[in-house]
């Protein structure tokens, strides 16, 4: 089945520090999505993306699609504390089923 | 428009008992989704739904676990005389028949004494 992995499992950063997680698909993908979760919160979906190299901007976070569409990166620039949480990306569906990464868990330290 | 409604937020069961976890969808949105979530670990796809219908349940336990999105009201997912493993966060997720991306409920934290 569909394999999505997330690198690294945690990160701990410095306010104002950068920070990228990344997805990595064993097979091609159609899409991507790209979720947040802060702690003891409920999965938030932040973006989707569809096209081969693709990136997208929302404020201070940058998406990226990779040209093979085998990986996915988010990027976020000057960490702030509201950006702790667990960042996931998922897969699209393999038949019926929605695989998540195992998500970065990314700490801000103010 | 409300966004996905869960209930209980907060479920404490006995050994043996049943639990029952209820989702509400978006208005709209025909498809539901129930995940497990143990803490610091990740989304385990349980089931997927339409009404009436479940389109996909492999990721369910065949034993004691099972779930419906009838015509009218909430999708439940129901748990038969649970067992300390299935301590955790049960979310539900729905999204509308042309998918772009999925809408969480805030999940239902299960504990089992």
């Amino acid at each position: 089945g569909q394999q999505v992995m997330q690198i690294p499992q945690y990160q701990h950063v410095q306010e104002g520090e950068d920070f990228t997680t990344y997805c990595n698909s064993s097979t091609t993908l159609s899409n991507i999505q790209w979720y947040k979760q802060r702690p003891g919160g409920h999965p938030v979906f932040l973006i989707q993306l569809v096209k081969s190299g693709e990136v997208k901007k929302q404020k201070r976070l940058t998406f990226q699609f990779g040209e093979a569409k085998k990986n996915s990166s988010l990027h976020i620039t000057a960490t702030q504390t509201t950006d702790v949480g667990t960042y996931f990306c998922a897969g699209p569906p393999t038949g019926n089923q929605f695989y998540f990464g195992t998500g970065t868990s990314l700490t801000v330290i103010p | 428009n409300a966004g996905v409604m869960q209930n209980p937020r907060h479920l404490v069961r006995r050994r043996g008992q049943e639990a029952r976890l209820r989702c509400s969808p978006m208005k709209g949105h025909s498809h539901v989704y129930w995940y497990r979530q143990l803490p610091e670990e990740g989304l385990k796809f349980m089931v997927y739904l339409q009404k009436e219908n479940i389109i996909d349940e492999s990721g369910m336990p065949k034993e004691r676990f099972s779930a419906e999105f009838p015509k009218e009201g909430p999708s439940i997912l129901r748990i038969q005389q649970v067992v300390r493993g299935d301590s955790a966060a049960y979310f539900c997720a729905s999204s509308p028949p042309t998918f772009l991306g999925q809408y969480f409920g805030p999940g239902t934290r299960l504990t089992v004494l």
